[in-house]
């Protein structure tokens, strides 16, 4: 059965800290790994990643993919309250459907 | 554009009801989703759809049925409403193949449903 784990499963920090947050997977047809933001309702995207030691960025924001361990980790930094919310890891698994298996979630709050 | 759009937001119904769960998307994308979200969970995948006239099975899809009888809409069908049933119901799309081509899903805003 694919699966996949994020820890911690909550996290709580003061404004300004950094934070990393991971998502390991074991899935039968690896295609790529995704991270969603979701805070009151909807996720929203944030990154997509399928090749190994390449870092996306953006802003405050970054994530990198180890295929040969099966995990990615996000990083925020100079976090923010806005931060707050539920961080979703995904892994596609089916070329040419997009079909994801989500993690369970990361719970985020920034304290001021 | 709207984008994708759900309805009801949100929705009680008794043992045994039956409701149908409307999503459209205005994007003319050709895959469509659809998600529950349990409390502090992930999401899991109900159905999907890779076009008009094409559906198939995600990880949970007992209690439930779908049609795609138009791009833009995909409803989904909840026949014997059961307890385990209580969730937040997405709806999402996008957009891949061809010469359009996005990784991001793109999610409704939601229906929160109670079974009771």
């Amino acid at each position: 059965e694919d699966k996949v784990v994020q820890s911690p499963l909550s996290l709580v920090v003061h404004e300004g800290d950094t934070v990393t947050l991971n998502c390991s997977y074991e899935v039968t047809n690896f295609r790529s790994l995704l991270w969603y933001k979701q805070e009151k309702k909807a996720p929203t995207f944030l990154f997509m990643l399928t090749s190994s030691g390449i870092e996306k960025k953006s802003g405050r924001l970054s994530s990198i993919l180890d295929k040969k361990e099966l995990f990615s980790i996000l990083n925020i930094t100079a976090t923010q309250t806005g931060d707050s919310a539920v961080y979703l890891c995904a892994v596609e698994t089916i070329q040419g459907a997009q079909k994801l298996v989500f993690g369970q979630g990361t719970r985020l709050t920034i304290n001021p | 554009n709207a984008g994708v759009t759900q309805t009801p937001k949100f929705r009680i119904l008794k043992i045994g009801q039956s409701m149908t769960l409307q999503c459209t998307q205005d994007m003319n994308h050709n895959y469509m989703y659809w998600y529950r979200q349990d409390p502090g969970m992930g999401l899991k995948l109900i159905y999907y759809s890779v076009g008009a006239g094409i559906t198939d099975k995600g990880e949970v899809p007992n209690g439930y049925n779908v049609s795609r009888s138009t791009t833009e809409d995909f409803p989904l069908r909840l026949e014997l409403a059961a307890p385990s049933q209580t969730s937040v119901y997405f709806c999402a799309s996008t957009n891949l193949g061809g010469g359009k081509f996005s990784y991001e899903q793109y999610f409704g805003p939601g229906t929160r449903l109670t079974v009771t």
